[in-house]
């Protein structure tokens, strides 16, 4: 069983730039969640897809953006960057679609280290 | 809205220490509580969680009870090792409505070193 993957690892971008961040969720997961964090700090929720629909979107403005795929792999796209949105983005994974009151664990991949000068 | 407050680190103790690390929440409703851990170039790692008052959450050692009266969830354990080095992360998922994993709101980690 694979788990999550991110790519890249590391990206250098300039402010004003877009930017791409993929996720491959784990096998027979349909939901997933991306998270910001910066140094020091714990991980802020983005948004979550599910079933390629996006299910939840936390305080962050619409220059961000995502996508999920049929295959339930997701990118997150960043416009405009701006010297705060250098951080960590953290991806996670997790089986959707259960009752109310239950919780699915969310998988985590590695990261992406985003650096924008 | 839902936080989560975090002792402030960095938390530094020799082998076979005592550890705890304080967590405490707000929330209106009746959060699921989870402690989560980030070795060096990773991503986090579900430790432990209980998802009702008075439920103990344990995983290699370490452990964890809902506190609803206090609105606590501090993580400890009794002889901490070399390998327990990394952030600790207590968060909160509110399981109110249907349909996909709720989203997790974090503390702002505590980082730990054991030293040998």
């Amino acid at each position: 069983e694979t788990g999550v993957t991110q790519s890249p690892t590391h990206l250098i971008k300039t402010r004003g730039q877009q930017v791409t961040l993929r996720c491959s969720s784990q096998s027979g997961h349909n939901t997933v969640s991306w998270y910001q964090q910066a140094l020091g700090q714990g991980p802020q929720f983005i948004f979550q897809y599910y079933r390629e629909e996006e299910n939840g979107r936390g305080n962050f403005p619409p220059r961000f953006s995502g996508l999920q795929f049929p295959n339930y792999s997701s990118e997150l796209n960043v416009n405009a960057l701006e010297l705060d949105d250098s951080a960590l983005y953290l991806c996670a994974s997790s089986l959707g679609g259960g009752l109310a009151g239950s919780y699915n664990e969310q998988f985590f991949g590695p990261g992406t280290r985003l650096t924008v000068l | 809205g839902d936080s989560v407050t975090q002792m402030e680190g960095p938390v530094t103790l020799s082998e076979e220490a005592f550890l705890t690390i304080n967590c405490t929440y707000t929330a209106t409703g009746y959060p699921s509580l989870f402690w989560y851990v980030q070795y060096p170039g990773e991503g986090l790692q579900l430790l432990l969680k209980a998802t009702k008052a008075d439920d103990k959450g344990s995983n290699k050692g370490f452990e964890a009870t809902y506190r609803k009266e206090t609105t606590s969830f501090h993580l400890e354990k009794g002889s901490v090792q070399v390998s327990d080095s990394a952030v600790y992360f207590c968060a909160l998922s509110d399981p109110r409505g249907w349909g996909s994993a709720r989203q997790l709101t974090f503390g702002s980690g505590t980082q730990l070193t054991v030293l040998p």
